[in-house]
């Protein structure tokens, strides 16, 4: 069966800091692979999505950036936080019945 | 244009009582895919259910049933004797076939005891 996994499950983090968020998926290949952000109790933003290898879809202009550099491991980034970052972040792969499948979640708080 | 609208914000109920979450979607494709997921406060979405838009058969799962009705573009969730373990935020979500799958705002169902 397949699994999402994210790290770090919760991470506080000062503005103008580094950010890396990892998302791997077990038990299938070539997934599409997906980021989304949560603000609190708001909806879903979808942030980047990949249909491959070293391919990146961003649908949302910001200083965030992502990146598959293997075909299960998808990674979210930035080079220097700002308060409006600060958020639930998602990863999920879609499986060939459309069907997207979510991970644990990473809980982002940038002070 | 796609869009799905969750027009009820938030939803409280008393223990045991009955509860439907609408869910109303909007695209001119023929060939789309419906879902339901739950996202309880740990924060991760659990999926629930799909659909595809040529299944109009209602589903029952449990306490769970789900009404698809593509003449009023609607795809509503009920919750039969509602319980505690059932608060949480669903989010109604149509997929048509490509890379992107349309969320709504969600709707925060709180059930009290």
């Amino acid at each position: 069966s397949q699994t999402i996994h994210q790290w770090p499950a919760t991470l506080v983090q000062p503005v103008g800091s580094p950010l890396s968020l990892e998302c791997t998926v077990e038990g299938t290949s070539n997934p599409n692979l997906y980021w989304y952000r949560q603000a609190a109790g708001r909806g879903l933003q979808l942030l980047f999505y990949s249909v491959g290898i070293g391919q990146i879809s961003s649908e949302v202009p910001q200083n965030l950036s992502a990146s598959r550099p293997q075909d299960r491991q998808f990674i979210l980034s930035s080079k220097k936080l700002l308060l409006s970052d600060s958020g639930f972040y998602l990863c999920a792969w879609i499986s060939g019945a459309d069907t997207q499948y979510f991970g644990p979640g990473t809980r982002l708080t940038v002070l | 244009a796609q869009k799905v609208t969750q027009a009820q914000t938030e939803i409280s109920v008393v223990e045991k009582e009955d509860v439907t979450l609408d869910c109303v979607y909007e695209t001119r494709d023929t060939t789309y895919y419906l879902f339901w997921y739950k996202q309880p406060p740990s924060g991760e979405l659990v999926f629930l259910i799909r659909r595809n838009s040529f299944d109009e058969q209602n589903e029952i799962s449990g306490r769970y049933s789900w009404n698809f009705q593509k003449s009023t573009s609607s795809f509503n969730f009920t919750i039969t004797a509602s319980q505690v373990v059932d608060s949480a935020v669903y989010f109604c979500a149509l997929n048509t076939g490509g890379f992107k799958t349309i969320f709504g705002a969600g709707t925060r169902l709180f059930v009290k005891a």
